[in-house]
């Protein structure tokens, strides 16, 4: 049973184009996020959401926008995509002690 | 600026000897502390915790120790594997208000485990 999951797990796409990552979790938890590992390995938030509302947002360009239809899930959308936009994504959920557990990632590569 | 710092981007050490990982942190408001291993391709997996309260934590071969005055924390894997070979990750939390805690990652310590 996964705990959180992420699609697709890589995405090859070009300049300019939208796209989504979805995510979900099935472990209950209120809260949910969305972390950038760029070319350097640095792990950054950009979004969280607790219970559907945004927490929040770490000066991410508004090309991304999280939507979060339920608890359980927490998908990424990107708009307008650059080639600065490639790196890895993964999505996390927080229990109530403070402990995030996180998704298998979406490499994302802009041509 | 880099509030966690992880300086060691890489480690060896023997299959059977301790492994030490290093993890220093500026951020006073931090009062949860995590380690999560990572293997290529793969998500962060959550290793082991501390609560800012306390000193130490053990599970298993694992051990965390937290220095507050020094703003340190350690962890301990004894006796090392081969299996435990991979990327290390020490995260720091903090309460960012609106019921919601932001973790802050250091930039990893690649630990390899040689037979």
């Amino acid at each position: 049973d996964t705990a959180v999951s992420q699609t697709p797990k890589y995405l090859v796409t070009q300049m300019g184009n939208d796209k989504s990552i979805k995510c979900e979790q099935n472990l209950g938890h209120d809260t949910m996020y969305w972390y950038k590992q760029d070319s350097k390995k640095f792990l950054k938030i950009m979004f969280s959401y607790n219970n559907k509302e945004l927490i929040i947002n770490e000066t991410v360009p508004n090309r991304f926008s999280p939507k979060s239809p339920d608890k359980a899930h927490l998908n990424l959308h990107i708009n307008s995509l650059e080639l600065g936009d490639s790196a890895v994504y993964f999505c996390a959920s927080r229990d109530e002690w403070e402990t995030q557990y996180f998704g298998p990632g979406t490499r994302l590569l802009v041509l | 600026d880099q509030q966690v710092k992880q300086n060691s981007p890489s480690l060896s050490v023997q299959e059977g000897r301790i492994s030490i990982l290093n993890c220093d942190y500026t951020n006073s408001m931090f009062d949860y502390f995590l380690w999560y291993k990572k293997y290529p391709a793969e998500g962060p997996t959550f290793l082991i915790s501390i609560s800012s309260i306390k000193d130490k934590n053990e599970d298993g071969r694992f051990t965390v120790f937290l220095n507050k005055s020094a703003k340190h924390l350690s962890l301990h894997i004894v006796p090392s594997q081969p299996g435990d070979s991979a990327v290390y990750f020490c995260a720091a939390s903090a309460y960012s208000g609106a019921g919601s805690y932001q973790l802050t990652f250091g930039k990893g310590t690649k630990l390899s485990v040689i037979p």
